[in-house]
């Protein structure tokens, strides 16, 4: 089984619609974040968290908001749904040092 | 101005050469340097990972930190069809350990 497990792998959605992406990880680890990317723009941090009870904004929050279940699940939605938020969405996962995070097969998500 | 600037590429070499990839940076306070590597569709994984100067060898691979430049390098040797894939680095400081990314570099070793 693969470290970390993002669903679904594709979704199509129309503008205005709610939409959740999740993540669960097997490594253990307390970190966890969710990343956008685009061509040309490398990765993008969306949302993080530290631990359960710990959860911060990245660079790009507006228009995301995020939930930690619990140290393994971290979900990411969408509350209504733009275009511009077509990409490929990344969960990852670190230690606290971040010397290697590990990641999702990705999401890509495309809004219509 | 960006915190760390990649050359997106592509970049396409024939098979057996030697290949560069590069980032600069800006902020003095990076001690962490990584090299990540991405296959279509895939998500990133890291190939390298080195702290503060210096060289690091694993393999056909070779990363380079020059904090002076604030330059980092990733080089690869007899290059292979296989290592046809986006490169990203990414660097931290100490302070946070907030993991800032370059754009990433699409490299295409033709056979």
């Amino acid at each position: 089984d693969a470290d970390v497990t993002q669903t679904p792998r594709n979704r199509i959605t129309k503008t205005g619609k709610r939409i959740m992406l999740e993540c669960s990880q097997t490594k253990g680890h307390d970190r966890m974040y969710w990343y956008r990317q685009d061509p040309g723009l490398g990765l993008r941090l969306i949302y993080y968290s530290f631990d359960v009870k710990d959860i911060n904004k990245g660079e790009i929050s507006d228009g995301y908001s995020v939930s930690r279940q619990a140290q393994a699940k971290f979900s990411l939605s969408l509350e209504s749904a733009i275009p511009n938020q077509t990409a490929l969405y990344f969960c990852a996962t670190s230690d606290p040092r971040q010397t290697e995070a590990f990641f999702g097969q990705g999401t890509r998500l495309t809004v219509v | 101005q960006k915190e760390v600037e990649q050359d997106p590429g592509p970049l396409s070499v024939p098979e057996g050469a030697i290949v560069s990839l590069n980032c600069t940076y800006s902020n003095s306070a990076f001690q962490y340097f990584m090299w990540y590597r991405q296959y279509s569709r895939k998500g990133p994984e890291l190939l390298m990972y080195t702290y503060s100067s210096g060289n690091k060898e694993d393999g056909r691979f070779t990363a380079q930190v020059d904090k002076s430049s604030k330059y980092i390098s990733l080089f690869i040797r007899d290059s292979q069809p296989s290592d046809s894939a986006t490169y990203l680095c990414a660097m931290s400081a100490t302070s946070n350990y907030q993991l800032i990314w370059g754009a990433g570099t699409k490299l295409i070793i033709k056979p």
